[in-house]
């Protein structure tokens, strides 16, 4: 199992830009997030879904959009860069429901807009 | 309103030395709390949950709902414990987690 993907790994915007992260989970997991990670603000979440064709707004969701066509894929989509939205990118993922259930991180995209 | 807060943003303690990372928490709910590491170019992983009442890597927590904290123990440091640690609160009936500030822990040697 390769868990968690994200590509890119690293990526330079343009203010105004607009581009997709990628996340990809290959455990069958039903819950999946986004998250940002600021220096001395600890991650927070952006969108979540709790399966396919299912998301909904986290903490900090304006400028972000998402879809979850299918159980694995949950891309994140930034619609027109800003400044702001320089940060370190996480997506996770796990099992669904109501139980205690470990989240699986991917290894980040580090976003800087310019 | 959720929160949790980690008052410390780093914390350096000598190899062998006890070791705490503190976390209070604010919810109205039943709590279930987590502590995550990060260690060097490794990703964000679990270390142990409350519900399960655990050791690893000879990290405790026990949570106080008196005090409403969860704080990390473990009575000799390691250098390998060197990274970053973040408390986390679930939230709900859902899986969605909310963190705290993170704190980078250095053992020197």
């Amino acid at each position: 199992n390769a868990g968690v993907t994200q590509t890119p790994k690293f990526q330079v915007l343009k203010t105004g830009q607009s581009m997709t992260l990628q996340c990809a989970q290959d455990m069958n997991h039903e819950y999946m997030s986004w998250y940002r990670q600021d220096p001395g603000m600890g991650l927070r979440l952006i969108h979540y879904s709790v399966g396919a064709g299912i998301t909904d707004q986290g903490e900090v969701p304006n400028g972000y959009n998402v879809s979850r066509s299918t159980t694995e894929d949950f891309p994140l989509r930034l619609l027109s860069a800003a400044p702001s939205q320089t940060s370190v990118y996480f997506c996770a993922s796990s099992l669904g429901g109501t139980g205690s259930y470990e989240q699986y991180f991917g290894p980040g995209t580090r976003l800087t807009v310019t | 309103a959720q929160r949790v807060t980690q008052p410390e943003k780093l914390l350096s303690v000598f190899k062998g030395a006890p070791v705490e990372l503190k976390c209070n928490y604010s919810y109205s709910g039943s709590p279930e709390l987590f502590w995550y590491v990060q260690y060097s170019r490794q990703r964000l992983q679990l270390l142990l949950r409350h519900i399960s009442r655990e050791s690893i890597k000879g990290f405790t927590a026990d949570l106080n709902k008196g005090e409403t904290s969860f704080h990390l123990k473990k009575p000799f440091a390691q250098e390998e414990d060197s990274a970053m640690y973040y408390c986390a609160l679930r939230v709900g009936g859902a899986q969605k987690l909310v963190f705290g500030q993170g704190t980078r822990l250095t053992i020197n040697p």
